[in-house]
C-alpha cells in the first residue's frame, strides 16, 4: 500500500529557531503533497497544498513567510518553521495524493510534534 | 465555520455491537466523502470513502451512508472490536479540488 514518512517524528526547539520537517512518499510518486495542523482535541486544520515544482498555495490565515513549504521533488515535501514560537506548538501531518489499486485518496503521515520552549 | 461536523466528541460501544459515528456539512458542493481512523500520535489511516453518486458503500465491517438532502453522513462497524478504539475524522471534498475538510473527529471507545 501506499506509504508516507515523516521526519522527525518529535522535536523540541528554543523560540525563535527555525524547523525542518520532512514529507516522504516512499512508495509512489506524489505531484501533491498536503500539510496539516492538528491541535488537541481540534481538527485536522489544512496548512497548505504543496505541488512539485510550483509555489505552494497557502489557506487563508496562514502565514506563507512562516511556514516555507518548498516540495522539490515527487516524492519529498519539506515545511520549515520559521522563527518558532511557543503557539506554535502543534503536531503537524503531511499528506499525499497517490493511488493504491483502484483508489486514489490521500495517504497520511505519522506526524511530527513539535513543542517550542 | 465548521463546514464539516462531527457532534459527538465520544461515544462508547460494546464488543460485537455495531458503531455509529455520524457527519454532518454544510457545504452542497461536496462530492466526495472520506472517514480516517486516528491513534494518538500517529496520522490517520484511511478507512472508506463514498462519492455522492451512491448512498451506500461496504468494506469488511465498514459501512458508509450517505444522504445527501439531509448533508449527513454515518460510519457503521459491526462488529465492533477493542482494536477499532481510535479517534474517527469524517472528510469532504469538492469537484476538482483534492483539498479535504475535517470533522472535528469522534473518540470511539468499544469496551471488551
Amino acid at each position: 500500500g501506499a506509504v508516507v514518512s515523516q521526519h522527525p517524528s518529535r522535536v523540541i526547539c528554543k523560540s525563535g529557531t527555525s524547523v525542518k520537517i520532512e514529507c516522504r512518499s516512499l512508495d509512489f510518486q506524489a505531484t501533491t503533497m498536503f500539510w496539516y495542523r492538528q491541535f488537541p482535541k481540534q481538527s485536522l486544520m489544512l496548512m497548505a497544498t504543496s505541488n512539485e515544482g510550483s509555489k505552494a498555495t497557502y489557506e487563508q490565515g496562514v502565514e506563507k513567510d512562516k511556514f516555507l513549504i518548498n516540495h522539490a521533488s515527487l516524492t519529498l515535501s519539506t515545511l520549515t518553521v520559521t522563527s518558532a514560537h511557543p503557539e506554535d506548538s502543534s503536531f503537524y501531518i503531511c499528506s499525499a495524493r497517490g493511488r493504491a489499486g483502484a483508489q486514489e485518496t490521500q495517504y497520511f503521515g505519522p506526524g511530527t510534534r513539535l513543542l517550542v520552549l | 465555520d465548521q463546514q464539516v461536523k462531527q457532534n459527538s466528541p465520544s461515544l462508547s460501544v460494546q464488543e460485537g455491537r455495531i458503531s455509529i459515528l455520524n457527519c454532518d456539512y454544510t457545504n452542497s458542493m461536496f462530492d466526495y466523502f472520506l472517514w480516517y481512523k486516528k491513534y494518538p500520535a500517529e496520522g490517520p489511516t484511511f478507512l472508506i470513502s463514498i462519492s455522492s453518486i451512491k448512498d451506500k458503500n461496504e468494506d469488511g465491517r465498514f459501512t458508509v451512508f450517505l444522504n445527501k438532502s439531509a448533508k449527513h453522513l454515518s460510519l457503521h462497524i459491526v462488529p465492533s472490536q477493542p482494536g477499532d478504539s481510535a479517534v474517527y475524522f469524517c472528510a469532504a471534498g469538492a469537484p476538482g479540488t483534492y483539498k479535504y475538510i475535517f470533522g472535528t473527529g469522534t473518540r470511539l471507545k468499544v469496551l471488551a
